[in-house]
């Protein structure tokens, strides 16, 4: 059984830049969440995506958006890249929508200079 | 608003001792899970324990307990026997039962152990 991956594992960008973040989910998963993780804090839902469509989304402003494909793996997209949008964004999945347990991925770490 | 509090930033434990970390919780609702999860340097985040909250019988895995006071909104982990292998943030995490199954977490505890 495949875990969850993401890429890249880290990413350089410039402020006002726009990004793409990717995740595959674990096998059989159909609902993938994703998180921003700024240095010293926990975790920050963002959205989540079931079946290819958002479902349920955190105060986050529009810039961020996401996609969650066929095979449920999944993109975080984040436009005009701002310098508190340095962090880690984490992805997770599970097995059903209302839930069970989230797995997560190792992350991708972004620093937006 | 549901909220989820760590109020040890750091603690330390020795090898083969015990240690609890704390976790208190802020909802007004009545069905819930609460997680304890654990982010080692590699960054990783990795389920340690899960509570559903109409359980009144305390979560174990393995060296790894739980103490569920739901009253008083209190969810604390217990590491038996610690291991170099331990050390780790530590983030304690609500969620409620329903759609839209978000993750609030706290901002975690240090846990270093010591030979």
């Amino acid at each position: 059984e495949t875990g969850v991956t993401q890429s890249p594992t880290h990413l350089i960008k410039t402020r006002g830049q726009q990004v793409t973040l990717r995740c595959s989910s674990q096998s059989g998963h159909n609902t993938v969440s994703w998180y921003q993780q700024a240095l010293g804090q926990g975790p920050q839902f963002i959205f989540q995506y079931y079946r290819e469509e958002e479902n349920g989304r955190g105060n986050f402003p529009p810039r961020f958006s996401g996609l969650q494909f066929p095979n449920y793996s999944s993109e975080l997209n984040v436009n005009a890249l701002e310098l508190d949008d340095s962090a880690l964004y984490l992805c997770a999945s599970s097995l059903r929508l209302i839930g069970e347990t989230q797995y997560f991925g190792p992350g991708t770490r972004l620093l937006v200079l | 608003a549901q909220t989820v509090t760590q109020s040890q930033p750091e603690m330390s434990v020795q090898e083969a001792e015990t240690v609890t970390l704390s976790c208190t919780y802020d909802t007004s609702e009545s069905d819930y899970y609460l997680f304890w999860y654990k982010q080692p340097p590699s960054r990783q985040m990795i389920l340690v324990i899960r509570q559903e909250a109409y359980k009144q019988q305390n979560a174990t895995e393995n060296r790894f307990s739980v103490n569920f006071q739901k009253a008083a909104k209190s969810f604390s982990l217990k590491i038996s026997d610690s291991q170099l292998g331990d050390a780790a943030m530590y983030f304690c995490a609500y969620r409620i039962t329903g759609t839209a199954s978000k993750l609030t977490f706290g901002t975690g505890t240090r846990l270093q152990v010591t030979l």
